[in-house]
């Protein structure tokens, strides 16, 4: 069964600190990874999708695959107190024209002014 | 860009109750999806529907019934709510198997 593992559960980083979240995989086949944002009640925020092995910038997230190592991990560069969310990490597999996505349970980010 | 509005935000119901939740988006996707986000098990899909009036089940299917009315909108149906039960669901929209994008979700909570 395809499953996706994230570390650490939860992260608190001060204003300014890089913050790192990892994400492993058990599927290196997967067509691409995605990593979205939970803020406390509210749903989900696409921040990137990777497909290739390298580095993907969006803004001040940076995403890294290596699917050879079954990992990926997002960077966040000068984290703000309004970054504290829940962030989680999901693969994508097509199925027809459509994907399948399996989630990970997410890492707890706080950010502390 | 667009927004997909799930209603209600909030729903509490009552063990055995047949409750329905709406979402509606105006990006014009064609696929729709509802998740299930429970405390410590993720987001588990319920049902997707490909285009208006198709239907395929996701892992979590059982004890739900959706409807895809129209390319807009996706219905949720849980058929029998379960005493204590606590969750939020979300809906999502795509273009095919492109990024999903999320409602904002309702909480669900049975007495």
């Amino acid at each position: 069964q395809q499953k996706v593992q994230q570390s650490p559960e939860s992260l608190t980083v001060s204003e300014g600190a890089m913050a790192s979240l990892n994400c492993t995989f058990s599927d290196g086949t997967s067509d691409n990874f995605r990593w979205y944002r939970q803020h406390s009640g509210k749903g989900l925020e696409v921040l990137v999708s990777i497909f290739s092995d390298g580095e993907k910038e969006e803004g001040r997230f940076t995403a890294h695959l290596n699917r050879a190592s079954l990992h990926v991990s997002l960077h966040i560069r000068e984290p703000q107190p309004s970054d504290s969310a829940v962030y989680l990490c999901a693969m994508s597999k097509f199925v027809g024209d459509n994907s399948k996505l399996i989630w990970g349970l997410g890492t707890s980010l706080v950010v502390n002014p | 860009g667009g927004i997909i509005t799930q209603t209600p935000k909030f729903l509490i119901g009552q063990e055995g109750q047949k409750l329905t939740l709406k979402c509606q988006q105006n990006f014009n996707h064609d696929t729709m999806y509802w998740y299930r986000q429970d405390s410590g098990k993720g987001l588990r899909l319920i049902y997707y529907s490909i285009t208006e009036n198709d239907l395929q089940k996701g892992d979590l299917s059982e004890g739900y019934d959706a409807s895809r009315e129209k390319k807009s909108s996706f219905s949720l149906t849980v058929t029998s709510a379960q005493k204590n039960e606590m969750a939020v669901f979300l809906c999502a929209s795509s273009h095919r198997g492109r990024e999903q994008y999320f409602g904002p979700g309702t909480r669900l909570t049975v007495l």
